[in-house]
């Protein structure tokens, strides 16, 4: 079985601030895909970032980086220098075998001016 | 060009009733998702189609609940005799050809559907 936790459920911060979302996930798969998506609030899903089990190596993205620890099960996100245009609900989700998507609880991000 | 459309975009309906939800995928990709989300339950997996291949099925929570996808294109997430626990956004995807799990689902808006 798969599964994604995310522990904080909201985060509060003020714009310009760097805020770090934490995901911890179980599977039992050695291949697997570990996802970010934003929820604004019109509701629809955005994929931000992507990374393959085999790829350990953390990357920046525009304002946007990701920090995968294999031996830690973690795939933590940052955003750096946070804008209001940035609060939003976010979703880490895993991908294995089953090609679902296996979602974590989502933390509520509020970017304040 | 277009994204994935989902119709309607809000449904309100009795206990009871049966209500189908409607999924546009964008043209031409082959890979079809559904999804709840819910507050009790986060947003889990229902279905997926995949070409002409059988359908996971997995994620359906009990058989009040099927899909189909017709011509490979559009799809219609049916859900008999709602009950109030059955309230919850469905959300639809859908992935390109020649895709895998590692990659990007493109999701719709939504339908909100709401038991009375």
């Amino acid at each position: 079985a798969q599964k994604v936790t995310q522990a904080q459920t909201e985060i509060s911060v003020v714009e310009k601030e760097d805020v770090t979302l934490d995901c911890v996930y179980e599977t039992r798969d050695t291949t697997y895909y570990l996802f970010w998506y934003k929820q604004p609030p019109s509701g629809e899903l955005v994929f931000l970032i992507r990374r393959n089990s085999f790829d350990e190596q953390n990357e920046i993205s525009g304002r946007y980086s990701w920090n995968f620890q294999k031996s830690t099960s973690s795939f933590n996100f940052t955003i750096t220098a946070s804008q209001v245009v940035d609060s939003a609900v976010y979703f880490c989700a895993l991908s294995a075998r089953g090609n679902k998507l296996t979602f974590g609880g989502g933390t509520r991000v509020l970017v304040k001016p | 060009g277009a994204g994935v459309s989902q119709s309607p975009s809000n449904k309100v309906t009795e206990k009871g009733k049966d209500v189908e939800l409607r999924c546009d995928p964008i043209s031409g990709h082959t890979a079809l998702y559904w999804y709840r989300q819910s507050l009790g339950q986060g947003l889990e997996f229902l279905i997926y189609f995949q070409g002409n291949s059988a359908p996971d099925k997995s994620g359906l929570p009990s058989d009040r609940f099927s899909a189909e996808r017709t011509g490979g294109s559009v799809s219609t997430l049916t859900i008999q005799r709602t009950q109030q626990e059955d309230s919850a956004v469905y959300l639809c995807a859908s992935r390109p050809p020649r895709t895998g799990p590692g990659d990007e689902q493109f999701f719709g808006p939504g339908t909100r559907l709401t038991v009375l």
